[in-house]
This record gives structure tokens, sequence and C-alpha cells, in this order.
């Protein structure tokens, strides 16, 4: 059973450019959480989604971030303009229906550089 | 909300030594309690979890973390270090009501020398 799987790994932009980082999620997985992580720092939540629906969209910032989960493909979190402040790495976890729900699988993630 | 502390940024230990990586929590309702795992360039590994029973958790790679409610602690222990173990470690919580996010402790990162 594949992990979770994100690509890509690296991905430089320049400021302005949009950034689509993509998370496909465990087998039987339908729970998905974007978290961001700058460096020397924890993760931090960002979003929290069922397939077609935002759960909880607590920590995007309001501005320039989307994240969607449609019914056929990955989960993409999309940043639209991005700037030097975006630069971090992004990790994408899965987690199952039911009691299993409690635990989340973490993909290796994308780490973003913003030129 | 929940908040999650691990008092110690760094961690450099002997090969071979026993090692204590802290976590303690704060909480307004009962969570959950997890450990990852985080090794260079690369995403989040579980090492054990905390749901409910035994409040003596054993995971992979001979750690184990002793739940303490009355202390709000959850901390990791392994008797005996090796140069692998090398890594940044992180604590984190998730309340047991559904559909709640995880929040994740700053880490430690654990060095281990020769």
């Amino acid at each position: 059973n594949a992990g979770v799987m994100q690509n890509p790994r690296h991905l430089v932009r320049r400021r302005g450019q949009e950034a689509r980082l993509r998370c496909s999620p465990m087998k039987g997985h339908s729970h998905v959480y974007w978290y961001r992580q700058l460096p020397e720092e924890g993760l931090k939540f960002m979003v929290y989604l069922q397939k077609e629906n935002i759960i909880d969209e607590s920590g995007m910032p309001k501005e320039r971030f989307s994240a969607e989960f449609p019914k056929e493909g990955p989960s993409i979190l999309r940043i639209q303009q991005v700037v030097r402040g975006d630069s971090a790495a992004y990790f994408c976890a899965s987690s199952p229906e039911g009691q299993s729900r409690r635990t989340q699988y973490f993909g290796p993630g994308t780490r973003l550089l913003v030129l | 909300a929940q908040s999650v502390t691990q008092l110690d940024s760094q961690v450099p230990v002997f090969e071979e030594a026993p090692v204590e990586l802290r976590c303690n929590y704060s909480s307004s309702v009962s969570v959950y309690l997890f450990w990852y795992v985080q090794y260079p360039n690369q995403g989040l590994q579980l090492l054990l979890k905390y749901l409910s029973g035994s409040t003596l958790v054993k995971g992979i790679n001979g750690f184990e973390a002793e739940f303490n409610k009355s202390q709000t602690s959850f901390h990791l222990r392994k008797p005996s270090v090796h140069i692998s173990d090398t890594a940044e470690y992180f604590c984190a919580v998730t309340p047991h009501n559904y559909g709640q996010n995880f929040v994740f402790g700053p880490g430690t990162r654990l060095s281990v020398l020769p």
C-alpha cells in the first residue's frame, strides 16, 4: 500500500508566479490535511479537506492560498502570486474513516523556494 | 485551543546513552498524543501514539513514551540511542472530537554523537 504521495518534491518559483502542490492520499483515505513548515519551526496546520469539501481552513492565509480535494484526482494546494515569505516545506497528511482517523500519515513534503 | 511545548530545542547525546525528549501540552479538552520523527529533507514518520488504555506506549525503533495526565506530559524515551536516531522529533496533540487538526510542538533536534 503506497504511502502519501506529494509532487513535486521541490518547486522553485519567482515572485508573482503561481505554485501548485499536489497530494495523493493513501489508498482508502478520504481525509486530507495540509501543513506548512517554516525553517527551524514546527508544522502549522493550514486546511483540512474531505472529498469535495473544505472542513476546516482556519490555518489558511486569507489571500492567495486555496485548496481543493476533487472527487477524482489529488488534493491541490494553490498559492497565487507567491512572495518570498511563502518559501517553506508544505506537507500533506491523510487519514482513514472511523477510529483510525485519529492517526495522520504524512507525505514527504514539497519544498517551495521563491526567488 | 491546544498548545504543545517541547522545552529542549536541541539535545546532544552520546551513542548508547539513554535519552528523554520532553513534551508538555495544554488543552481544555481531552486529547490524543503523538510523536513523529523527521529525518533530514524527509516527511514525518509516526513513532508512537497514545489514544487510550495503558499510559506507557511503545513505538518503533525502541522508543517509548508515557502519558501523564496530571502533569499534562508525554515524554519520549529510549534507553540506548544509535547514530541513526539523529533527527528532529515532534510531539503533537489532537482533540478527541472529530474533524480537528493536529497541533505540533516546535520540535527537538536530537544529535547522537559517536
